[in-house]
């Protein structure tokens, strides 16, 4: 079966710093790999997903992750990050190529001025 | 147009009750799904429809009860539950069906539950 496993489920960081936030996958077959984030006390949002068309990825507010295979990684990075980004960000893979999602657990992002 | 409703936000109840939640597309999309997320934990699947069908149902335990009256509606419908189903209820729809590839689903906001 297909996994993903976040490192760190606490990450801080100061405004204005790179934000790096880890993801490895597991699986048997080429991966469909997603980034989501959920803000307190709402839903999730898609940031940007891997379906094997480029292996560096460009999401919604400035965030983008890149897919390597020889490592089955697939972090999200930002390079300046705002207050606005605290949120919790899972990585998320899509088992057989069906649109039905595997979580990680989960990172909660924190940004201090 | 590309929200996924839900009502409540959130919902007290008893043990014997019975209640619903519900949820809305108007996307046209072709699958849905019913996640539980408790505090600090990710989404987990519990149903999901394609094309208005049960696909999916996570062994989830008969006091929850999935329903999909029509493409744009889906509704878990609640039953005797425990204390410890209280959590957050997240709906989600996709532009595909189940077998379908996209992988980028569309969450509500959640319902938040609590069993007394």
């Amino acid at each position: 079966a297909q996994s993903v496993t976040q490192l760190g489920s606490h990450v801080s960081v100061s405004e204005g710093a790179l934000v790096l936030l880890r993801c490895n996958y597991s699986s048997s077959v080429p991966p469909y790999l997603f980034w989501y984030v959920q803000y307190p006390n709402q839903g999730l949002q898609l940031l940007l997903k891997y379906t094997s068309a480029a292996t560096l990825v460009k999401g919604i507010n400035g965030f983008e992750a890149e897919f390597k295979k020889s490592e089955t990684s697939f972090h999200l990075t930002k390079p300046s990050a705002h207050m606005s980004d605290a949120a919790e960000y899972f990585c998320a893979v899509s088992e057989g190529g069906y649109n039905k999602l595997i979580f990680g657990a989960g990172t909660r992002l924190a940004v201090h001025p | 147009d590309t929200e996924v409703t839900q009502t409540p936000k959130h919902l007290v109840m008893g043990m014997t009750n019975k209640k619903s939640l519900k949820c809305e597309q108007h996307m046209g999309h072709r699958a849905m799904y019913w996640y539980k997320q408790k505090a600090k934990k990710p989404p987990e699947l519990m149903f999901v429809y394609s094309y208005e069908k049960l696909s999916i149902n996570e062994s989830v335990p008969s006091r929850f009860s999935p329903e999909c009256p029509n493409s744009s509606l889906l509704n878990l419908h609640l039953h005797a539950l425990q204390p410890e189903d209280s959590a957050l209820y997240l709906c989600a729809s996709s532009q595909d069906g189940l077998a379908g590839v996209t992988g980028e689903l569309f969450f509500g906001e959640g319902s938040r539950l609590t069993v007394l």
